[in-house]
């Protein structure tokens, strides 16, 4: 069974552009969340999506968004990129609960993203 | 944000002896907690996991214990070998849905 596949690998982009980020999740996995990887920060959840519908969201603001599709891949967006926003954005998913499933989260390898 | 990630405790051992890796965990309503390994230009992998209604869980290799008396986590690695190296976050489950909240995470250097 394929992993969990994040694409672009790699991403630069310019303060004020925007960008998206894709996440093919473990065929099965209905549940997919994101999280923002940084060296000061850590691991901090973005949001997570079920079934096409966004189920949670972490402390992030409004320029933070995210969709998940009927195959169950998902995107995250990010407008109006600041130079805080350089970190390494995980994808993650799950067939359904963690906890009902038994199942935890399987994490894609993510995309590095540099804001300059 | 939740996660705090400033400074990166590191813990050197020697190829052959036992690991061991401690976490605080901020919930005590918390009732499932995983380990995750991460490698360097990886994501998180995962290792094992338990639930707040077990104080230990064995795995290959690895332990995890749980005291949730004082809100601690911890993860015994057996004869650690150099593929062993990386950075292991605990993380904890702590509502309805798949939200992970992760500790800040311990560098394991394996000397040969």
């Amino acid at each position: 069974k394929a992993g969990v596949t994040q694409t672009p690998r790699y991403l630069i982009k310019t303060r004020g552009q925007q960008v998206t980020l894709s996440c093919s999740p473990i065929s099965g996995h209905r549940s997919v969340s994101w999280y923002q990887q940084t060296p000061g920060q850590g691991l901090q959840f973005l949001f997570e999506y079920f079934s096409e519908t966004q189920r949670n969201k972490g402390n992030f603001p409004g320029r933070f968004s995210g969709r998940q599709f009927s195959n169950s891949r998902s995107e995250m967006n990010v407008s109006t990129l600041e130079l805080g926003d350089s970190a390494l954005y995980l994808c993650a998913s799950s067939p359904g609960m963690i906890q009902v499933n038994n199942s935890p989260l399987h994490f894609g390898n993510g995309t590095r993203l540099t804001v300059t | 944000g939740e996660s705090v990630g400033l400074h990166l405790p590191t813990l050197s051992v020697q190829e052959g002896d036992n690991s061991i890796i401690n976490c605080a965990y901020s919930n005590s309503a918390s009732d499932y907690f995983i380990w995750y390994k991460q490698e360097s230009g990886k994501g998180p992998q995962f290792i094992i996991d338990i639930r707040s209604n077990m104080d230990k869980r064995q795995g290959q290799r690895v332990t995890v214990l749980l005291n949730k008396t004082v809100k601690h986590l911890s993860l015994q690695i057996a004869a650690t070998q150099p593929g062993d190296s990386a950075v292991y976050f605990c993380a904890e489950n702590t509502e309805y849905g798949n939200k992970l909240v992760f500790g800040a995470g311990t560098i394991l250097r394996v000397k040969s």
